[in-house]
């Protein structure tokens, strides 16, 4: 069965540095994609950034890019000079190939909670 | 171009109460999805529909719920007989492509 796991329940970052929110994943099909979600307290999930199984480069957009390391089956976040708003929780998800494709559902990790200090 | 709608935004009922929630997905998505969100945990996904088809309704938490998209248009979400455990955010997304666009959520209270 595919699985997301996040490690960190909370992390701290000093505002204008950068931080990494872990994200490994399980699964057996050798197709398969990634996303990074933002919530922040008023609940709407944002996308922030996706990365596909078969993409010879890790993912970037803008201040969010995604360290990816296929071997490993990981898949961490990496937020450069980090803002006021970034505090939100952030959510790793991984598509389910039930039978959807490229537009299957998604399955969510419990999420990290960060926190940037001024 | 306005995003995914859901209505209502919060939802108070007592236990025992049907509720139904709406979702305006994206007008030119073709999928839609049904998520729940309880406190502490990542979206759990529910059921989506490809135009007016539910293609996958298995993950529906039990016969009490129920969802349909007559016309490939809108969605609604139906849950009877309300429960305490049913407390949670109801999220709704569409998608055209890889992509899933999420609506503000639900939040519903069950007394």
């Amino acid at each position: 069965a595919q699985k997301i796991t996040q490690t960190q329940p909370g992390m701290f970052v000093q505002e204008k540095e950068a931080v990494t929110l872990d994200c490994t994943y399980d699964t057996s099909d050798p197709s398969y994609g990634l996303f990074w979600y933002k919530q922040p307290s008023s609940g709407e999930m944002i996308f922030l950034i996706y990365q596909g199984s078969y993409d010879q480069q890790n993912a970037t957009e803008g201040r969010y890019s995604l360290n990816f390391q296929k071997a490993r089956k990981s898949a961490n976040l990496v937020i450069s000079a980090s803002q006021l708003g970034d505090s939100a929780m952030y959510f790793c998800a991984m598509r389910e190939n039930l039978n959807g494709g490229s537009q299957g559902n998604l399955i969510f990790g419990k999420g990290t909670k960060l926190s940037v200090k001024p | 171009d306005t995003g995914v709608s859901q209505d209502p935004r919060h939802k108070i009922t007592k236990r025992g109460q049907n509720v139904t929630f709406r979702c305006d997905p994206i007008s030119e998505h073709n999928r839609l999805y049904w998520y729940r969100q309880t406190l502490g945990q990542g979206p759990e996904f529910l059921t989506y529909f490809q135009n007016e088809a539910q293609l996958e309704k298995s993950r529906l938490l039990s016969d009490r719920f129920s969802a349909e998209r007559p016309k490939g248009s809108f969605s609604t979400l139906e849950i009877q007989r309300t429960e305490q455990g049913d407390s949670a955010m109801y999220l709704c997304a569409s998608s055209q492509t890889t992509q899933q666009f999420f609506g503000p959520g639900t939040r519903l209270t069950v007394l």
